[in-house]
């Protein structure tokens, strides 16, 4: 049975880095079929796709366009995770944070991590 | 504001077919297939529905999704208390290369 467990701070400062990681088990980071996301949920946005990293014979990122300059996703082989950064956070991004997997499409998610940014 | 349409809300009682529309585009829906997901607030969500109309392993048959050009349904049969939950509908956007998703459907079985 595949999991998604994620972790990370809760609370973020304006301006700060929002990090947050997803663990994952009974599937591999690695998988040459599965893509990993990042989507979020908010009151004023609803769900929001932020973006995904993948392995086909290499490594791909994808972001969408509302946060490409300041995301990044990345995998960590070594302990078979992916995690999430976006930079210069605004109260705007407070939201519930989800990790995703997509076969084709999104078939599991983690249950969600609420970050709130404030001072 | 969500890329896709769905009515913040839906009810029904017990036993009844209730169906939840959702609406997009030929940029997302048009051109691609749709998935729903069932989610109680503080939980993972849950897919209910892939590719249109087919079911994972475990989702009851009362469970049912269809497609027409750029508008998909999701209905639901014999209605229970525990399908009160949010729905959403979600389907890949080929214009802006990521998923969209509707803004939820609240069902509320009277």
């Amino acid at each position: 049975q595949v999991q998604l467990q994620q972790s990370g701070p809760g609370l973020v400062k304006p301006s700060q880095t929002l990090s947050l990681t997803c663990a994952i088990s009974g599937d591999s980071v690695s998988s040459n079929s599965a893509a990993w996301n990042w989507i979020r949920q908010s009151p004023s946005r609803g769900l929001e796709w932020l973006g995904r990293t993948y392995y086909r014979s290499k490594w791909y990122s994808e972001y969408a366009v509302s946060v490409k300059s300041r995301i990044t996703i990345n995998p960590d082989t070594s302990k078979n995770q992916f995690s999430l950064r976006l930079n210069s956070v605004t109260p705007e991004d407070t939201a519930v944070y989800y990790c995703a997997r997509t076969l084709g499409y999104i078939d599991l998610w983690g249950r969600g991590t609420l970050v709130t940014v404030s001072s | 504001q969500s890329v896709l349409t769905q009515p913040p809300s839906a009810s029904g009682t017990p036993g009844q077919r209730v169906t939840i529309s959702c609406s997009g585009s030929s940029s997302n829906i048009g051109s691609n297939t749709v998935n729903w997901y069932q989610h109680l607030p503080g939980t993972a969500p849950k897919l209910l529905i892939y590719d249109n109309n087919h079911r994972p392993s475990g989702v009851p048959d009362r469970f049912s999704g269809s497609k027409s050009g750029t508008s998909a349904s999701l209905a639901i049969s014999g209605l229970q208390s525990e399908d009160e939950v949010d729905y959403y509908c979600a389907a890949w956007d080929g214009s802006l290369m990521g998923w969209v998703f509707g803004g939820g459907t609240k069902l509320t079985v009277l």
